[in-house]
């Protein structure tokens, strides 16, 4: 089992440039969700999935777009990049409801917008 | 809007001191609540999780937590802190119906020698 997956692992790009971000998990997980950690914010949703087909926005979705076609994949996509979307991206998969069962979560994306 | 604080940014601690690290919650119904670590340049990983019952949860690597209703709170404990638990530790809970993960901001810990 390689558990949750992200690439790439660094990025930096050109404010306007645009971008994905993939996330891939083997675990045949329902829910999938994407952060951004910044420091002193810790962790904030920016959108999350419970199904192939099925997305919903978090806390910070402006900016970014999503889709999930299959249960294995949710990439992120960043449209036009801004130097407020530096960050340090992670994935993360769960069974079904989050409520209950805990988040495994990937090595990270750290992004860089000049 | 529901909420997790956590009031300490940062903590420095010597070898076998003993660790309470604070997180207070503001949901007001049903409380699912988690702490995660994340070791220097590794992803995050549950430490323990409270869902219902007792009030006093173990989880991995000696720690826990005590859930205390009247005052919104799920504190980590630890005895005695080792070099490798420095780290940085979040508070969770879910929120919006349960599809969500909010987190607190973090704590960073430094176990000094």
């Amino acid at each position: 089992n390689a558990g949750v997956t992200q690439t790439p692992k660094f990025q930096v790009l050109k404010t306007g440039q645009s971008m994905t971000l993939q996330c891939a998990q083997d675990m045949n997980h329902e829910y999938m969700s994407w952060y951004r950690q910044d420091p002193g914010m810790g962790l904030r949703l920016i959108h999350y999935s419970v199904g192939a087909g099925i997305t919903d926005q978090g806390e910070v979705p402006n900016g970014y777009n999503v889709s999930r076609s299959t249960t294995e994949d949710f990439p992120l996509r960043l449209l036009s990049a801004a130097p407020s979307q530096t960050s340090v991206y992670f994935c993360a998969s769960s069974e079904l409801d989050p409520t209950y069962n805990e988040q495994f979560f990937g090595p990270g994306t750290r992004l860089t917008v000049l | 809007a529901q909420s997790v604080s956590q009031h300490n940014h940062h903590v420095i601690l010597s070898e076998a001191a003993s660790l309470e690290l604070g997180c207070n919650y503001s949901y007001g119904g049903t409380v699912n609540l988690f702490w995660y670590v994340q070791y220097p340049g590794q992803h995050l990983q549950l430490l323990l999780k409270y869902f219902s019952g007792d009030p006093l949860v173990k989880g991995i690597k000696g720690f826990e937590a005590e859930f205390i209703k009247s005052k919104f709170s799920f504190n980590l404990r630890k005895p005695s802190v080792q070099w490798s638990d420095t780290a940085e530790y979040f508070c969770s809970e879910v929120t919006g119906g349960g599809n969500k993960l909010t987190f607190g901001t973090g704590t960073q810990l430094k176990v000094e020698l």
